[in-house]
């Protein structure tokens, strides 16, 4: 299995720009997260979709971000526009729906930077 | 209050100590916890999940206090490749999400 891929591993975009991160699950994993982390904040999950429906957007900070989830196989999250604070490293994760010690495989993150 | 909390650190031992990290959890309602751990500049991957009666795999002991709302992990005689980030985990009320903590940092030196 070729675990959570996500593109591009490495974004430099300036203030104002479209942001487009992409995330390919695990196949027959029906759980999809992302999360954000700084070091001033650490870990912090942004929003999670089961069977590509979206449970929990509470994480996302602003309306200037937002996630889909098209089919199993794929996932999006776009930050328009894109502001110097939004830079951090953005990880996809996903997971086997249930189970309570179930665990979550994660992507190797895209470092996004924002001048 | 944050709903994990961790001792950032960095924790800095000599090789052969023993080391232990502590988690605090606000939501009494938690029913699963882990221990996950991330290298420098790589993505968090599982180290051990951390079951009620405390579990045991190798030189890491994980303990759960419910009570307390208290999660620890002991690494006995560590090694220099156990350097990095240890993060604390707790599932959502929901059982549906994890919530990590921010993460102790360990050093390991010959």
């Amino acid at each position: 299995d070729a675990g959570v891929i996500q593109s591009p591993r490495h974004e430099v975009t300036e203030m104002g720009q479209e942001v487009t991160l992409r995330c390919k699950p695990i196949s027959g994993h029906n759980s999809l997260f992302w999360y954000r982390q700084t070091m001033m904040r650490g870990l912090e999950l942004l929003i999670y979709f089961n069977n590509n429906v979206p449970i929990d957007d509470s994480g996302m900070p602003e309306d200037r971000f937002s996630a889909k989830m098209p089919n199993a196989s794929f996932s999006t999250l776009k930050i328009q526009p894109s502001e110097p604070r939004d830079s951090a490293v953005y990880f996809c994760a996903s997971s086997p729906f249930g189970g309570m010690n179930t665990e979550a495989f994660f992507g190797q993150g895209t470092r996004l930077t924002v001048v | 209050r944050k709903e994990v909390e961790q001792d950032p650190g960095p924790f800095n031992v000599p090789e052969g100590a023993t080391v232990a990290f502590n988690c605090t959890y606000s939501n009494s309602a938690s029913q699963s916890f882990f221990w996950y751990r991330q290298d420098c500049r790589k993505e968090p991957k599982l180290l051990m999940s951390v079951y009620s009666s405390g579990n045991e795999d190798g030189r890491f002991t994980a303990q759960l206090n419910r009570a307390s709302q208290y999660i620890s992990l002991l690494i006995r005689d560590s090694k220099l490749s156990d350097s990095a980030t240890y993060l604390c985990v707790v599932k959502n009320q929901a059982g549906t999400a994890l919530i990590f903590g921010k993460g102790t940092t360990l050093s390991v030196s010959s």
